[in-house]
């Protein structure tokens, strides 16, 4: 059964203090890693889609990474605005649902 | 480009009705996934269709059912709904089933 895991649960990060977020993940074939930012109330927003290991992707503040067993989504100089939950999901050749972690939710204080 | 649109945002039921909620997808999307969300559980796959074919369900009672119709839009009920059943229901589209984009869901509350 395809697993996820995030870590950690919840992150509290000065203005412009860099950090990371892990996703680690046990699947059945790996069709795909995608990660979602989260605002309350709202739906989640698509960022990434990372298909192999080795693979990168940037958008603005964010990088994503994926190793075989794990996926990094590094915050480089922060803000206020990047507070949300982000949400790792994998998609495996077990069929096209999308499983996700439990997300880890990120402050990012003044 | 018009994203996933849900409807409505919000739902309050009593114990024991059903409700039916709505989701048109982004132009040219045929596959349409159904999510619920819950603070405990996160977010767990309800069912998938693509070209009005259910490909895929998750693990929920058969009370949870959904369609596609011919133009891609979707629908999912829930008959003889629970308290559990109070959640953030998404819906989410893609063009085969991968990168999924979602809505903003409609929140249902059971009382």
């Amino acid at each position: 059964e395809d697993q996820v895991t995030q870590s950690p649960e919840a992150l509290r990060l000065q203005e412009g203090e860099s950090s990371s977020l892990n996703c680690s993940y046990t699947v059945s074939g790996l069709r795909g890693l995608f990660w979602y930012r989260q605002d309350p109330g709202k739906g989640p927003e698509f960022l990434f889609t990372l298909y192999s290991a080795g693979e990168e992707k940037e958008k603005e503040r964010l990088k994503a990474t994926l190793t075989k067993k794990e996926s990094f989504l590094h915050i480089t100089a922060p803000k206020p605005e990047d507070s949300a939950t982000y949400l790792c999901a994998v998609n495996s050749n077990s069929g096209y649902a999308l499983n996700f972690g439990k997300g880890t939710s990120l402050l990012v204080t003044p | 480009k018009a994203g996933v649109t849900q409807t409505p945002r919000y739902l309050i039921k009593t114990r024991g009705q059903q409700v039916t909620l709505s989701c048109s997808p982004i132009s040219g999307h045929r596959s349409v996934s159904w999510y619920q969300q819950t603070p405990g559980q996160g977010l767990q796959f309800l069912f998938e269709y693509f070209s009005e074919t259910q490909r895929n369900k998750g693990n929920f009672p058969g009370r949870f059912s959904g369609r596609q119709f011919s133009n891609s839009r979707s629908e999912m009920n829930v008959s003889t709904l629970e308290l559990g059943d109070s959640a953030l229901y998404l819906c989410a589209s893609s063009l085969s089933g991968a990168e999924a984009f979602f809505g903003q869901g409609t929140r249902l509350t059971v009382v």
